[in-house]
């Protein structure tokens, strides 16, 4: 089956510093990735869709400088947290569909679990 | 715009059959998709329904009625491993990479 992998798992950094999330489709390319955020107890909330070799689509109230994304070849988007604050502390989770159509499913990575001192 | 409505929680006995309900309300509409999610990991694939009925993958089914806007996971001889949230998500239009809008999820705590 298709597999997302993304790394790290965990991380945690001081305020004020960039953090980088990488997202890798393994056996299958992806010439787009999804990635959300989920809070504690609360449902997973779309960021941002990113599309290989050109910019990413960001939702409402999304900060694209903010929230940095790179989707440089069919297996790998980026994403990265800038000038991160403790209130970006989440659970970021990416995702892929492992073939064109809204009736394949997302396949979605471990998640990245960031804490922000 | 979309609205997907899940109960929030949801208690099971081991063994026993429960049933998730999901409604939806959303402005296109292909298919409905659920997840199961255990806490601190990702979601996992269950089930994805674009024609009204029920599909049956196991322990697992799953139902779409398009006309309500509504759709039941149903789970049978829970084991103590289903505790866990159970997404449905909406994707809402064909053709193309379209965003999934995610709901809630609805806990399910198994108890012995």
């Amino acid at each position: 089956g298709a597999v997302v992998s993304q790394h790290p798992s965990r991380v945690i950094c001081k305020s004020g510093t960039s953090v980088k999330i990488e997202c890798r489709s393994l056996d299958f390319q992806a010439t787009t990735m999804f990635w959300y955020r989920q809070f504690p107890k609360q449902s997973l909330m779309l960021m941002a869709t990113s599309n290989e070799g050109s910019k990413a689509t960001y939702e409402q109230g999304v900060e694209k400088d903010k929230f940095l994304i790179n989707h440089a070849s069919l297996t790998l988007s980026t994403l990265t947290v800038t000038s991160a604050h403790p209130e970006d502390s989440s659970f970021y989770i990416c995702s892929a569909r492992e073939r064109l159509g809204v009736d394949s499913p997302l396949h979605f990575g471990n998640g990245t679990r960031l804490t922000v001192t | 715009g979309q609205n997907i409505d899940q109960p929030t929680e949801m208690t099971a006995t081991e063994g026993a059959i429960v049933q998730i309900n999901c409604t939806y309300q959303t402005s296109g509409f292909n298919g409905l998709f659920w997840y199961q999610q255990h806490a601190g990991e990702a979601p996992t694939f269950l089930s994805y329904n674009v024609l009204d009925g029920l599909e049956e993958k196991g322990r697992f089914s799953s139902f779409l009625s398009r006309s309500k806007g509504y759709s039941y996971l149903l789970l049978k001889e829970l084991q103590m491993k289903d505790s866990a949230s159970y997404l449905c998500a909406v994707s809402p239009n064909s053709g193309g990479y379209q965003k999934v809008t995610f709901g809630t999820g609805t806990k399910l705590q198994v108890i012995p």
